[in-house]
């Protein structure tokens, strides 16, 4: 098993652009999700997704988007890059239950 | 809603040192809670968990126990290596999948 996978691991992308990133993974979970890490800090829910074709906002979803359209992947997509969205972000799954949530590697964003 | 809060940092010892990293929880219900390991440059990892009231967590010497009475789940470790430098997570979840976690205790181990 691969695990979670995020692509790409570094980006860095002027004002204005758009971007997505790719978030796959191989264990059949249900439930993934997004969060954005900033420099010292915790976690930051972004969105999340109970199911293909369900998701939801999390803490933090202004200036993202996100889709489900199969169990295993889970794009987030930024359609206009601010300096706020420079941070590194984390994609996740688990299924229901005991189970801790999988963490992909991150992919480091850098909005200049 | 649910929320955990972590003893915050940073936290400094020397190898061999006793670690304690308190965390404590409020939540509905009776959630599984957990703690991970972020090393430098990489996503989070299950450190141990546990699932029920009085289980104990174990793993690379680290302990944690569930009291429920207490609404707590405290990270220990012995003695502390250098390599165990990293930033620590307590988190909880519930069965329906959704987890909350702390802001994170970074730990520095000096030789």
């Amino acid at each position: 098993n691969a695990g979670v996978t995020q692509t790409p691991k570094f980006r860095i992308l002027k004002i204005g652009q758009s971007m997505t990133l790719q978030c796959a993974q191989d264990m059949n979970h249900n439930y993934m999700y997004w969060y954005r890490q900033d420099p010292g800090m915790g976690l930051k829910l972004i969105y999340y997704s109970v199911g293909a074709g369900i998701t939801d906002k999390g803490e933090v979803p202004n200036g993202y988007n996100v889709s489900r359209s199969t169990t295993e992947d889970f794009p987030l997509r930024l359609e206009l890059a601010a300096p706020s969205q420079t941070s590194v972000y984390f994609c996740a799954s688990t299924d229901r239950g005991v189970n801790e949530q999988f963490f992909g590697p991150g992919t480091r964003l850098t909005v200049l | 809603g649910d929320s955990v809060t972590q003893m915050e940092g940073p936290v400094t010892l020397s190898e061999e040192a006793f670690l304690t990293i308190n965390c404590t929880y409020t939540a509905t219900g009776y959630p599984s809670l957990f703690w991970y390991v972020q090393y430098p440059g990489e996503g989070l990892q299950l450190l141990l968990k546990a699932t029920k009231a009085d289980d104990k967590g174990s793993n690379k010497g680290f302990e944690a126990t569930y009291r429920k009475e207490t609404t707590s789940f405290h990270l220990e470790k012995g003695s502390v290596q250098v390599s165990d430098s990293a930033v620590y997570f307590c988190a909880l979840k519930h069965n329906a999948g959704k987890s909350t976690f702390g802001d994170g205790t970074t730990l520095t181990v000096k030789p």
